[in-house]
């Protein structure tokens, strides 16, 4: 299985901050990397795929980058409502694995 | 606009089976292939396993040995069986469609809770 991981498990930042979430995969997926967000009692949401293509409807704020094993998530401008758990997830291998998430908390 | 539904049993004895249904709506459910996924409280998401549309399925390493997908076309819906279950398989269970390489949309979830 390709193990994902993530970090920071959680940060805490303020509103209008500039949020980065990094991602790394065992082995190489090419760009074969989402993003989701989750909010408490919710299910998650797909934010970007594909490495760095934003969902239809998604803020602008959220922005992808990388290729291979290591990947960002960018929130540009923190804002109240994206106060969540943050996934990624890599779609290379057959068996489809998640990191363990990034909380990111009100400071 | 496809969207999903979960559905079955919110308590389950150990032992037993986990039945949980997810009921297609807004598309053929031939189009896509389908997934099961689950999070324990607290806890991260974990892949249980796919059906693709030609009725082939694959299910994750951990969870083979006990877990049955399966899909009915007349009815537009999809089926998790998760046999043996004990008190680690207590989890929030989501059904999910794979337009593309990605989980998307999701149904609402499903709290299965196993115990006596």
């Amino acid at each position: 299985d390709i193990q994902m991981t993530q970090s920071p498990s959680s940060l805490a930042a303020s509103v209008g901050d500039r949020v980065t979430i990094t991602c790394r995969a065992s082995q190489t997926i090419s760009n074969y990397l989402n993003w989701y967000q989750q909010k408490p009692g919710k299910a998650p949401k797909l934010l970007i795929y594909a490495a760095s293509s934003l969902q239809s409807g998604v803020p602008s704020r959220f922005s992808g980058s990388g290729s291979g094993t290591d990947f960002t998530l960018t929130i540009s401008s923190l804002q109240p409502e994206d106060f969540a758990t943050y996934y990624c997830q890599q779609s290379y291998s057959t068996l489809w694995t998640f990191g363990q998430g990034t909380k990111v908390e009100i400071k | 606009q496809v969207q999903l539904q979960e559905s079955g049993p919110g308590l389950v004895k150990p032992s037993e089976t986990l039945s949980l249904t997810c009921a297609v709506s807004g598309d053929s459910i031939s189009r896509y292939y389908w997934s099961w996924i689950r999070q324990p409280a607290g806890k991260g998401l974990e892949w249980i396993g796919r059906i693709y549309t030609n009725g082939n399925t694959i299910y994750n390493p951990s969870l083979k040995s006990r877990v049955t997908i399966s899909v009915d076309t007349s009815r537009n819906q999809f089926s998790l069986n998760l046999s043996s279950v004990t008190a680690a398989d207590t989890a929030v269970y989501y059904c999910a469609t794979e337009g593309g390489n990605y989980f998307d949309p999701w149904g609402q979830g499903t709290l299965v809770i196993v115990s006596s």
